[in-house]
């Protein structure tokens, strides 16, 4: 019963290159949300997808950010052009579709934009 | 808009002693609450969930209560210890869409 997986841990980029975040989430889940944290700060919501769709993106900065989860694999963040703002801990989370359950959060993808 | 408020950021308790993390909500439609706790360099982790057709859930030493006409929940931990000292997150969902709103997090020092 492998939990949400995220990878790379840690990714540190030049200013200007892309960055990609990905996420498995658990098994069977077909919500995924992506969370950010800036140092010293709480988590801000930037997308909600289920799969093959965004369901809500109302977080997210509408340029150099995107943000996918296909039929068959990871959900993807990616982060086009990055700048040293874009520093900061990049969570997804997942849930179920039905029922009172938690999200379930990742491990985190720690951004560093040098 | 922020529709999930920990307005305290940080707090700091006596081992042994109470400590009590609180938390509001502007939204009607909000009809199920968690309270995740958070290590530094780690993921949040789910502690314990709330429905709103209950006023008070436990779960050993942690206690959550829902005052809905006050639009409040708050997390109770007896007896608190070191261990606990992590930031708490406090996050709502509507009952109508899958989407949880997080709080700004309180960061709890629990000290020896």
């Amino acid at each position: 019963n492998a939990g949400v997986m995220q990878n790379p841990r840690h990714l540190v980029r030049r200013r200007g290159q892309e960055a990609r975040l990905r996420c498995s989430p658990v098994k069977g889940h077909s919500h995924v949300y992506w969370y950010r944290q800036l140092p010293e700060e709480g988590l801000k919501f930037m997308v909600y997808l289920q799969k093959e769709n965004i369901i809500d993106e109302s977080g997210m900065p509408k340029e150099r950010f995107s943000a996918e989860f296909p039929k068959e694999g990871p959900s993807i963040l990616r982060i086009q052009q990055v700048v040293r703002g874009d520093s900061a801990a990049y969570f997804c989370a997942s849930s179920p579709d039905r029922g009172n359950t938690e999200a379930f959060f990742g491990q985190g993808t720690r951004l560093t934009v040098v | 808009d922020q529709q999930v408020k920990q307005n305290s950021p940080s707090l700091s308790v006596q081992e042994g002693r109470i400590s009590i993390l609180n938390c509001d909500y502007t939204n009607s439609m909000f009809d199920y609450f968690l309270w995740y706790k958070k290590y530094p360099a780690e993921g949040p982790t789910f502690l314990i969930s709330i429905s709103s057709i209950k006023d008070k859930n436990e779960d050993g030493r942690f206690t959550v209560f829902l005052n809905k006409s006050a639009k409040h929940l708050s997390l109770h931990i007896v007896p608190s210890q070191p261990g606990d000292s992590a930031v708490y997150f406090c996050a709502a969902r509507p009952y109508n869409f899958n989407k949880f709103y997080f709080g700004s997090g309180t960061k709890l020092n629990v000290k020896p």
